[in-house]
């Protein structure tokens, strides 16, 4: 069975300062991935997607990058953040079928 | 664009009561059609998918029947639960490997005893 796993749980952070948030897939091979942002009470924008290593396309970026390093790690991030980067970052990953599948998420706050 | 329109905001009910929840869609092609639930703190889980053959997706004692002569997927369950209080969201996959999901705005609901 399949298990991803996002990384840290939770974050506060001040404005202006760095964030790299991560997500791990196990057991799926060249999953397609996607990150996710739902500000608090609002709906879900899909930002980044990738489909292979290395290979990473922006939806809306919102002043955030998205890299792929491995097979199985999808990783966002930014040098400097702002107050509306506040808000639930989820992780999604798809198999062949065009469902997607989310982690657990990580909550950002920014201060 | 793909896009989906589906009931919004706050859904009250009294447990026992039939659930019903509005989604239709706008695309140029045959989409996948998708029901998440999302519970208070949670992330979003996949409740319903829609089929290509006509069979009517089931889970949880939720079902929705994809029509494409209306361009719909309401999502319907029979009798609430207290459980069922959750954010529902539709969503509609574009086209492609690794195409969006287009996701509505959701609709809150609350079902009270």
């Amino acid at each position: 069975a399949q298990t991803i796993h996002q990384w840290p749980v939770a974050e506060i952070k001040a404005v202006g300062s760095p964030l790299s948030l991560g997500c791990t897939i196990k057991g799926k091979s060249s999953p397609n991935l996607y990150w996710y942002w739902q500000a608090t009470g609002g709906t879900l924008q899909q930002l980044f997607y990738s489909i292979t290593v290395g290979q990473v396309e922006s939806v809306v970026q919102l002043n955030l990058s998205a890299s792929r390093p491995k097979d199985d790690q999808f990783i966002l991030s930014t040098e400097k953040l702002l107050l509306s980067h506040s808000g639930f970052y989820l992780c999604a990953w798809s198999p062949a079928s065009y469902e997607q599948y989310f982690g657990p998420g990580t909550r950002l706050t920014v201060l | 664009g793909d896009s989906v329109t589906q009931t919004e905001g706050l859904v009250t009910l009294t447990e026992g009561l039939p659930v019903m929840l509005n989604c239709t869609y706008q695309s140029t092609y045959s989409p996948f059609l998708f029901w998440y639930v999302q519970h208070l703190n949670e992330a979003p889980k996949l409740l319903l998918k829609s089929f290509t053959d006509n069979k009517r997706p089931e889970h949880q004692g939720f079902h929705a029947t994809l029509h494409k002569s209306s361009s719909s997927f309401h999502l319907q369950k029979s009798s609430a639960q207290l459980s069922d209080s959750a954010l529902y969201y539709c969503a509609l996959s574009g086209q492609g490997t690794g195409s969006k999901l287009s996701f509505g705005k959701g609709a809150k609901l609350t079902v009270s005893p």
